[in-house]
């Protein structure tokens, strides 16, 4: 069954630095999305994507996120400066279509530590 | 504005038992719902959807939910738990139009006990 996975599992950064974070969606979706969990708290949206562009992004998606798609198959998060409160799981996730109807397809996650 | 409540952080069910997982909503507009379910190390995944139609949905692994509109609820249910079922849940609200972002309640931890 196809799935969507991401890398990698966890990623232990310093304050300050930069983080990239790799998807691989399922590979006939057209839409993808990140939602990062902080500890105890809830699943929230960051971004979402199609098309080469960013459809729609939530308050928390300041100018220090970037997503990208660089080729056919990898969607790519990207925090430039990291903060103590980014430390979170980051989940990818992708649809077929869009539309509310249509469900997302999860990844794994990726455990974002920054010290 | 848009929410999902989980009211309970954990549920606890003995083997054999009916469990149920409750979860409310509150939208503007016509709501999609969705469950989600979380295994350790794990994303997750996809259990049923409510989109329109006959307000009790069955979905994967013998779960099914029933839509409430009037009491703006949506909550999973299992006729028979497993320890197997054991794992996180979370509901997840659509809105019918415009944006396609989920909004997640803050999950709740099933405990099946054999």
């Amino acid at each position: 069954e196809p799935e969507v996975t991401q890398t990698p599992s966890h990623q232990v950064t310093q304050m300050g630095q930069e983080v990239i974070l790799r998807c691989v969606p399922i590979s006939n979706h057209l839409y993808f999305y990140w939602y990062r969990q902080i500890l105890g708290q809830k699943v929230e949206f960051l971004v979402s994507f199609y098309n080469n562009e960013i459809s729609e992004k939530s308050e928390i998606f300041d100018d220090q996120f970037s997503v990208e798609r660089p080729d056919g198959s990898n969607f790519t998060l990207k925090i430039r400066s990291t903060k103590l409160e980014d430390s979170a799981m980051y989940f990818c996730a992708s649809s077929e279509l869009a539309g509310g109807a249509n469900e997302q397809f999860f990844g794994p996650g990726t455990r974002l530590t920054v010290l | 504005a848009q929410s999902v409540a989980q009211p309970e952080d954990q549920v606890n069910v003995a083997e054999g038992n009916p469990l149920t997982v409750k979860c409310t909503y509150s939208v503007s507009g016509n709501p999609y719902l969705f469950w989600y379910v979380q295994y350790p190390n794990r994303g997750l995944q996809f259990l049923l959807k409510y989109i329109t139609g006959d307000n009790l949905v069955k979905g994967s692994y013998g779960f099914e939910a029933e839509f409430n509109k009037s009491q703006t609820s949506f909550h999973l249910k299992k006729p028979s738990a497993l320890v197997s079922d054991s794992a996180l849940y979370f509901c997840a609200l659509a809105r019918s139009s415009g944006t396609y972002k989920y909004i997640f309640g803050t999950g709740t931890r099933l405990k099946v006990l054999a």
